[in-house]
């Protein structure tokens, strides 16, 4: 069975500072990758996807994440952040296989302060 | 395009009342699914389906039934509701993998139930 490790719950930063959110995986087959923004009371939006090619993956508001098949991680990276990134982000693995299912790490609360 | 659609959005049941929870999709996609989110445990699949008449159980499926009697509904039932039950839950659909660029799941807006 597959599983994800987010392996910061919460994560502070200040306005305009870098932020990284890790994230690791293990699967027994290839995976395809994704990560998920969820906004206070909101449903999730897609902030980007890994599926093949390019290990390097730019999504939206600036994000972005790069595929590491060697060290089973999918870490999602922002130059600047803003308060507005203010959420929780997901982490989740689909594994190449007969019946595909979506699992999803516990999650990080990016917080941002002024 | 609707895309996925969950109703109702919210509901506070009794313990030991029963519900259903509808998910309807127009993409035709093969696959659905339902999460429950919790908080501090992310997003954990209950139910799957893989095509119309066919279900099966995912990571947490005890107290729940569901049904996909037509392609596109998904139909999540709770026969006699325990406050655990209470959580944010998702429906969410994908088409067959193909290798597309287009490749993803599609989630719906979830159903905050409340048991009391």
């Amino acid at each position: 069975a597959q599983s994800v490790t987010q392996l910061d719950s919460q994560v502070p930063v200040f306005e305009e500072a870098p932020v990284e959110l890790r994230c690791n995986y293990s699967s027994s087959v290839s995976v395809y990758l994704f990560w998920y923004v969820q906004y206070p009371n909101q449903g999730l939006q897609l902030l980007l996807k890994y599926l093949s090619g390019s290990t390097l993956v730019k999504g939206i508001n600036g994000f972005e994440a790069e595929f590491n098949k060697s060290q089973t991680s999918f870490h999602l990276r922002k130059p600047s952040v803003h308060i507005s990134d203010t959420a929780e982000y997901f982490c989740a693995v689909d594994p190449r296989g007969s019946n595909y299912k979506l699992t999803f790490g516990k999650g990080t609360l990016l917080t941002v302060n002024p | 395009n609707a895309g996925v659609t969950q109703t109702p959005k919210f509901r506070v049941l009794k313990t030991g009342q029963s519900m259903t929870l509808l998910c309807a999709q127009d993409m035709n996609h093969e696959y659905m699914y339902w999460y429950r989110q919790d908080p501090g445990m992310g997003l954990r699949l209950i139910h799957y389906s893989v095509g119309e008449g066919t279900t099966a159980k995912g990571e947490v499926p005890d107290g729940y039934n569901v049904s996909r009697l037509k392609k596109q509904n998904f139909l999540l039932g709770l026969e006699s509701a325990a406050p655990s039950q209470t959580s944010v839950y998702f429906c969410a659909s994908r088409p067959t993998e193909t290798g597309a660029k287009s490749y993803g799941y599609t989630f719906g807006s979830g159903t905050r139930l409340t048991v009391v």
